[in-house]
């Protein structure tokens, strides 16, 4: 199940299943997302991304869909391993200034039980 | 191999003291970062250099000054550290105009005490 913790949202999920991890962005105008996940000491690493005027792109195991409409990004993760057990982040490009930056979201921890 | 490393992984001092982390990337790529990221895990971007120039400045207390001595190493030096800096320190690089994505560094945890 999802539950917002102190810290962290935490989504609790069991090895086998299928997860959904969700991510509001802010700005209409972003026009590219991408998932980070963070395993414990160690820095974001990228999974997948994907551009505004696509709505669904699938990587190995991963899916991210994005709904414009709502501003909402989602990162489905088939089969979850104990190896998917981290923070993951979605990021919205924001193009500023004649250059890039990267907004982060708060985070959701995954917590893979066998 | 190491795309981004960052020097030193860990860093406890005292308060009013100051200190530099260092971080490398050998991508090739010209633009640099600096994150902080928070006990919540919040992840905010600090500065950012492309080719050596500063670019994004994300209203950073000046004790903070980062430098670029060139487009492979941007180092972050703080200035009388406070307990409020407390936090893990990334650096991330990436490549202009060819896709957004940032590699992060390991991270270097500052504890002020």
């Amino acid at each position: 199940g999802e539950s917002v913790g102190l810290h962290l949202p935490t989504l609790s999920v069991q090895e086998g299943d299928n997860s959904i991890i969700n991510c509001a962005y802010s700005n209409s105008a972003s026009d590219y997302f991408i998932w980070y996940k963070q395993e414990s000491g160690k820095g974001p690493q990228f999974i997948i991304d994907i551009r505004s005027n696509m709505d669904k792109r699938q990587g190995q195991r991963v899916t991210v869909l994005l709904n414009k409409t709502v501003k909402h990004l989602s990162l489905q993760i088939a089969a979850t391993q104990p190896g998917d057990s981290a923070v993951y982040f979605c990021a919205e490009n924001s193009f500023s200034g004649g250059y890039n930056k990267l907004i982060f979201g708060a985070g959701t921890r995954l917590a893979v039980h066998p | 191999d190491t795309a981004v490393s960052q020097t030193p992984k860990y860093l406890v001092t005292q308060m009013g003291n100051d200190k530099s982390i260092k971080c490398e990337q050998n991508l090739g790529h010209d633009t640099m970062y600096w994150y902080k990221q928070d006990s919540k895990k919040f992840l905010k971007i600090m500065f950012s250099y492309n080719n050596k120039e500063l670019i994004i400045n994300e209203t950073v207390p000046n004790r903070f000054s980062p430098k670029s001595p060139d487009k492979a190493h941007l180092n972050l030096h703080i200035n009388s550290l406070e307990l409020g800096d407390s936090a893990v320190y990334f650096c991330a690089s990436s490549q202009f105009g060819v896709k957004e994505e940032q590699f992060f560094g390991p991270g270097t945890r500052l504890t002020v005490l």
